[in-house]
């Protein structure tokens, strides 16, 4: 009963090779996010999707760029990857992204490792 | 400003309660959320407090005191499996979700 999948569950790459993260949710959710989270911090917004409308967060990477085709896909694409880049990445939605009685629902997560 | 802050890491023994403190600083609050989270997994909700008071889920609680900027996690009959990490979260005004840094919490025999 996954609402929130992601793909894949571990992705290796090579430093400096473009790499695209998926995410999909059967919520039908408005607002879709991408997070990125090191070992022992907290997740950090990179940028969310409320519907077709995309909202970069001020200090998230140019090498970050993200893609929702429709309410039910959201990618995020990292054109080239750094070592400092290898984290997990979470994906997940809300309903509007008011935040009144409406968790975030977090997809299981990609991690990105750089070689 | 805002911020969040909630201690590093707690260690507790099997059967036990245990309470993870969260206090925060918000211009806007739509409600505080509490998250557990597995290491290598993604955080799953674990409960949600606007109103001031005691909110209650089976061996988890949660409390809330707006005029305090104070939450706190109560987990009760504490199991093995209850290790990891609590995160409290609140949505800023402008709809961002601001997490914690998260609490890491081991459960001993």
């Amino acid at each position: 009963d996954a609402m929130v999948i992601q793909n894949p569950r571990y992705q290796v790459t090579q430093f400096g090779k473009p790499v695209t993260l998926s995410c999909s949710q059967t919520l039908n959710h408005n607002v879709m996010y991408w997070y990125q989270q090191k070992s022992s911090q907290a997740p950090k917004l990179l940028f969310h999707y409320y519907d077709k409308d995309f909202n970069n967060e001020a200090d998230t990477p140019d090498n970050f760029q993200s893609r929702r085709p429709n309410t039910s896909f959201c990618f995020l694409d990292i054109r080239s990857p750094g070592l400092g880049d290898a984290a997990m990445y979470l994906c997940a939605t809300s309903r509007d992204g008011t935040g009144l009685d409406q968790p975030q629902h977090f997809g299981d997560g990609t991690r990105l490792s750089i070689l | 400003g805002q911020n969040i802050d909630q201690p590093t890491e707690m260690t507790a023994t099997e059967g036990a309660i245990v309470q993870i403190n969260c206090t925060y600083q918000t211009s806007g609050f739509n409600g505080l959320f509490w998250y557990q989270q597995h290491a290598g997994e993604a955080p799953t909700f674990l409960s949600y407090n606007v109103l001031d008071g005691l909110e209650e889920k089976g061996r988890f609680s949660s409390f809330l005191s707006r005029s305090k900027g104070y939450s706190y996690l109560l987990l009760k009959e504490l199991q093995m499996k209850d290790s990891a990490s609590y995160l409290c979260a609140f949505y800023n005004q402008g709809g961002k979700l601001i997490f914690g840094q998260g609490t890491e919490l081991s459960v001993k025999p």
